[in-house]
């Protein structure tokens, strides 16, 4: 137990579909990240949320939509994806918007696109 | 931009032995931190090391840092078969930003066989 749960942890959407992916943390933490992780790849980065602020959007297309209502949950509105979109999504949270801290992901959730 | 890349890609080794994995960056750094990551699960941070630290340790785990060389690495020492598992290294990069910047590598898949 990591302190920050995702679900669904596996996710099965066609292309036309729409769906969310939730993150929650319960450590307190004031900083949120989805990462996208594909097989053969490094980590993507996708965005940042600094007490409730998105700070960074490294250029991910408009099919994926954060949202982060407070500090503790991050949602990830997906809407007409494309196969190449299937990969594990991981959440993360760190204590503090400085660039030092450690992360702490979630067990991640495996969206697969049709 | 900075990323961190592990190397071997891959390291097969018996429980017992020890097993040293690499890590190159590009840019100058805030800290080097290295996670660990079961099969399609989520990551978990193992240690930090500054960038004005040279060596650490934790337990079973050692880490060096050559900023001149721009690279680390992390020894498992008397491996045991429950280590088996992708090893990342993440470069944080030095400058003032909220949010973490983590920048992963591809990992290395270790395989301690019993």
């Amino acid at each position: 137990e990591t302190g920050v749960t995702q679900t669904p942890r596996h996710l099965v959407m066609g292309m036309t579909n729409k769906k969310s992916l939730k993150c929650e943390q319960h450590l307190g933490h004031n900083a949120m990240y989805w990462y996208k992780q594909s097989a053969k790849k490094p980590l993507e980065l996708m965005f940042v949320y600094s007490l409730e602020e998105r700070v960074e959007n490294n250029s991910v297309p408009s099919r994926f939509s954060p949202e982060c209502p407070n500090s503790s949950h991050l949602f990830l509105h997906l809407h007409t994806l494309q196969p190449e979109d299937s990969a594990l999504y991981l959440c993360a949270s760190s204590q503090d918007g400085r660039s030092t801290g450690e992360l702490f992901f979630g067990e991640g959730s495996r969206l697969t696109v049709l | 931009s900075q990323q961190g890349e592990e190397d071997p890609q891959a390291l097969s080794i018996q429980e017992g032995e020890n097993a040293t994995m690499n890590c190159s960056y590009k840019t100058s750094i805030n800290n080097l931190q290295w996670y660990r990551q079961n099969s399609g699960r989520g990551l978990v941070h193992l240690i930090l090391i500054r960038s004005n630290e040279r060596e650490k340790h934790s337990g079973r785990l050692r880490v060096t840092l050559d900023t001149s060389k721009k690279s680390s690495s992390l020894l498992i020492t008397a491996s045991r078969a429950a280590d088996t598992a992708s090893y990342f290294c993440a470069t944080d990069a030095n400058e003032e930003t909220s949010g973490s910047r983590l920048t992963f590598g591809e990992g290395t898949q270790l395989t301690v066989n019993p």
